[in-house]
């Protein structure tokens, strides 16, 4: 049973290239979550999905796309990365939003 | 923007001390629940208390809510250096999703 779990861990990109980060879980979680959190700032929810192909807006969506094409996979994408989306990335799944599980994160960096 | 807003946002306090976060909110929520992040870690969940109670206890955690005021506080009993750590509140509306505060960092000083 791994939990959350999140692809790459690190990751340095060029300005206006392309990523798609990856969250896997297998606790048969329906709610799945993503997350940046930047200093002093706390976490702010970027997408999140209730649902097997169902995606929703979160606070902070520009420049990201989802993904939930299977139930354990919510994947996130940056199009054409900007200095801006420098940032800790976070995956979470939850059961019906009764306490999240976080994935261990990934660090992003755009030059 | 957030949510819940933790006060202090910086604490040291000396081991063995007990650690007393606050949370403050805006707006009707179902239920609130408390995280605690080590430094380079994801978040751990902590607590949930829903809104229709006023006092939750793990082990040396207790939560209080106070809807009316629309806070919480988090006290941390018999603190240890292993409690160093931010810890943030995350209120919920409508079981969806969560929103954030931007914590408090917690220091033990052995």
């Amino acid at each position: 049973n791994a939990g959350v779990t999140q692809t790459p861990k690190f990751r340095v990109l060029k300005t206006g290239q392309s990523m798609t980060l990856l969250c896997a879980q297998d606790m048969n979680h329906e709610y799945m979550y993503w997350y940046r959190q930047d200093p002093g700032m706390g976490l702010r929810l970027i997408h999140y999905s209730v649902g097997e192909g169902t995606t929703a807006k979160g606070e902070v969506p520009d420049g990201y796309n989802v993904s939930r094409l299977k139930k354990q996979n919510f994947l996130l994408g940056l199009e054409s990365a900007a200095p801006s989306q420098t940032s800790v990335y976070f995956c979470a799944s939850s059961y019906q939003g009764l306490g999240e599980f976080f994935g261990p994160g990934t660090r992003l960096t755009v030059l | 923007s957030q949510q819940g807003e933790e006060d202090p946002q910086a604490l040291s306090i000396q081991e063995g001390e007990n650690a007393t976060m606050n949370c403050s909110y805006k707006t009707s929520i179902n239920n609130l629940q408390w995280y605690r992040q080590n430094s380079g870690r994801g978040l751990v969940h902590l607590i949930l208390i829903r809104s229709n109670e006023r006092e939750k206890h793990s082990g040396r955690l207790r939560v209080t809510l106070d809807t009316s005021k629309k806070s919480s506080s988090l006290l941390i009993t018999a603190s240890r250096a292993a409690d160093t750590a931010s810890y943030f509140c995350a209120t919920v509306f409508g079981n969806e999703k969560l929103t954030f505060g931007t914590g408090t960092r917690l220091t033990i000083i052995p």
